[in-house]
């Protein structure tokens, strides 16, 4: 059974501060990963997809691969209330109909 | 591009009765659809993957005689929950599989299904 573990929060910065969201999966065979922002009743939003080891930049956003540790994060620079929602990583089987297993979510607050 | 349209987006139904949700991509061919359920505070679970013109795939523990689905074209999903019962009230979410760079995934607006 595959599986995406993160701290499910809720994580509380202040606005203008730096958000840090942390993930681990179990399967070393994955490639491919993803962060969705969910707002409360709202479906997920796709925020970056990371395939290689190192750091990825979006404007505010940052994601984070490390492969030999299985790990994956995103950060969030210059935190604003608008930010506040449950982040939502992800990874894609790399076989068959390639589907997506997300973790629990991390609840973010940010502090105006 | 890569929209995909749900509805509806929320139903109120009584006990014994069946609710169809569709799903329909409105800019591209979705040949996989899944098929996803969050109860309040948890996360998405995948309920089952379709292909177009084939049976679906459940996921364990998912009854295949309770939720129906049916990919029968390339811009149509249905998922019909037959003989709804209150534990079925759930947020239910279809995802479309589409051709982009390295294959993305969009999101429908979810369905919020009451069962009472």
């Amino acid at each position: 059974q595959k599986e995406v573990e993160q701290n499910s929060g809720p994580l509380s910065v202040p606005e203008g501060a730096i958000a840090s969201l942390n993930c681990t999966y179990s399967d070393r065979g994955s490639q491919s990963f993803f962060w969705y922002r969910q707002y409360s009743g709202k479906s997920p939003e796709l925020i970056m997809s990371i395939y290689s080891n190192g750091d990825k930049e979006d404007g505010r956003f940052t994601a984070q691969l490390n492969k030999a540790s299985q790990y994956v994060s995103l950060l969030i620079r210059d935190s604003q209330p608008s930010d506040s929602a449950t982040y939502l990583c992800a990874e894609r089987d790399s076989g068959g109909y390639q589907k997506v297993t997300f973790g629990t979510g991390t609840k973010l607050q940010v502090i105006p | 591009g890569a929209v995909v349209s749900q509805h509806p987006s929320w139903v109120i139904c009584k006990s014994g009765t069946s609710v169809k949700i569709e799903c329909r991509s409105l800019d591209f061919q979705a040949t996989t659809m899944f098929w996803y359920r969050q109860f309040p505070k948890q996360s998405l679970m995948l309920m089952a993957t379709s292909n177009e013109g084939s049976k679906a795939t459940y996921e364990q523990g998912v009854e295949k005689d309770k939720f129906l689905i049916n990919h029968a074209s390339l811009t149509l999903s249905t998922l019909t929950v037959t003989s709804a019962h209150p534990e079925d009230s759930s947020f239910y979410i279809c995802s479309a599989r589409y051709r982009g760079q390295n294959y993305g995934y969009t999101f429908g607006s979810g369905t919020r299904l009451t069962v009472v």
